[in-house]
């Protein structure tokens, strides 16, 4: 069974600077997408940012950008210059190429001070 | 695009009555589903369509949920009688591509 985790329970930054967060998984498909979504106090569930990984190229959104490992199986997600509205909660998330399902991670909650 | 469309945004209800939940997903898209998201259990898929047909509704906790998704434009979800238990955040969310646009969700409350 596939399985998403994210180690970072919690991480706090100051306004401008750039954070990375982590996502490890764990699958035998050789292709799949991965995810990477933000909740903010509104609870709103929102894409950050979409990872197919037949394809090398990193993927990348204005100030969002991931590292994907395929190796590793590792897709961290590395916000620059980092904003107020950025404090939210993330969470990285998996698809098999066979299905529909998105496997989620328990979240990285950030915080970014001003 | 408006995006997904959800209503009502709060619902505060008594244990036992019936809660309608509604969704309009994003014009185009193919595959809409229901999920919840609590403290303890985080989200959980309850039921999955494609085209308007459901596809997997393993995820429904039990016989007092129920789906419906009448057209490519709206699809409900249903809680009768509901329970305390049933206090979440239900997300909707559709796709095209594999990629799930969500909903601003409901906020239910089961006093």
């Amino acid at each position: 069974a596939q399985t998403v985790t994210q180690s970072q329970p919690e991480m706090s930054v100051q306004e401008a600077e750039t954070v990375t967060l982590s996502c490890t998984y764990d699958t035998s498909e050789s292709n799949y997408y991965l995810f990477w979504y933000k909740q903010p106090p509104s609870r709103q569930m929102i894409l950050v940012i979409r990872q197919e990984a037949y394809k090398q190229q990193n993927a990348t959104e204005n100030r969002f950008s991931v590292n994907f490992q395929k190796a590793a199986k590792s897709f961290s997600l590395k916000i620059s210059d980092s904003q107020l509205g950025d404090t939210a909660m993330y969470f990285c998330a998996f698809m098999k190429d066979s299905n529909y399902q998105l496997i989620w991670g328990a979240g990285t909650k950030l915080i970014i001070k001003p | 695009d408006a995006g997904v469309i959800q209503s009502p945004r709060h619902e505060v209800t008594e244990m036992g009555q019936e809660v309608t939940l509604r969704c309009k997903p994003i014009s185009g898209h193919n595959s809409l589903f229901w999920y919840r998201q609590t403290m303890m259990r985080g989200l959980e898929l309850l039921i999955y369509f494609n085209n308007n047909v459901p596809i997997d509704d393993s995820g429904m906790p039990e016989d007092r949920f129920s789906a419906k998704m009448p057209n490519a434009s709206f699809s409900t979800l249903k809680i009768q009688p509901s329970e305390p238990r049933d206090s979440a955040v239900y997300f909707c969310a559709s796709s095209l591509d594999r990629t799930q646009y969500f909903g601003p969700g409901t906020r239910l409350l089961v006093l």
